[in-house]
């Protein structure tokens, strides 16, 4: 059983400041680790796909960066806004068997006002 | 093409009852994946198709659970004397993959079922 754990569960942040969470995984058999925003009642919206050792990844005020030697991956918010609010999921992609994902639990992230 | 859709978005049903999902992916997608989200958990990979065919399956798919892609389109996902226990959000998601190259997932909305 494939293990992805996401840090802190649940996070509260004031409006305009920075912030980051964790995802960690199995560091052998690596394919990709996906990052998902995920806000109620719609889909998941992929942020980023990523696949190399020591990839940066950026989307506007989100960015995520990737250790698959020691298997966990940051995702950053800078100035978040209201509209950040949400659960953010990693999956992890492994690169032989099923060709599922496997989930962390995610953290839910709630911006104040 | 309006990403992935999944029908109904929700259903309550009585315990031992069959339950039928439906979901249309992409229209350019080659695979097709269903997951179940269940509270306070991540989305837990339940079954995959690559056109027609169903390459994959995961220990939670019981013999209750069915899902067919009959023409390499649309897929349904069936339920058979349904348990508390399935209750969950259903989520279907799609991918174009060609060779080695893989594009990501588009994931719906889900369909969330509560048996009472």
């Amino acid at each position: 059983i494939l293990n992805v754990e996401q840090s802190p569960q649940s996070l509260h942040v004031q409006e305009g400041d920075s912030t980051n969470f964790t995802c960690s995984f199995p560091s052998s058999n690596f394919y990709a680790l996906h990052w998902y925003r995920w806000e109620t009642a719609k889909s998941p919206e992929a942020l980023f796909v990523m696949t190399l050792n020591g990839d940066e990844k950026k989307k506007g005020r989100i960015s995520a960066t990737l250790n698959t030697k020691e298997g966990y991956s940051y995702l950053y918010i800078k100035g978040s806004q209201p509209e950040d609010s949400a659960t953010y999921l990693c999956a992890f992609h492994s690169g032989g068997g099923a060709d599922g994902l496997t989930f962390g639990k995610g953290t839910h992230l709630i911006i104040q006002p | 093409d309006t990403g992935v859709s999944q029908d109904p978005r929700h259903k309550i049903t009585k315990r031992g009852q069959n339950v039928t999902f439906r979901c249309d992916p992409i229209s350019e997608h080659n695979r097709l994946y269903w997951y179940r989200q269940t509270l306070g958990q991540g989305p837990e990979f339940l079954t995959y198709f690559q056109n027609e065919a169903q390459l994959e399956k995961s220990r939670l798919l019981s013999d209750r659970f069915s899902a067919e892609r009959p023409k390499g389109s649309f897929s349904t996902l069936e339920i058979q004397r349904t348990e508390q226990g399935d209750s969950a959000m259903y989520l279907c998601a799609s991918s174009l993959a060609t060779g080695v190259l893989w594009y990501g997932y588009t994931f719906g909305s889900g369909t969330r079922l509560t048996v009472v």
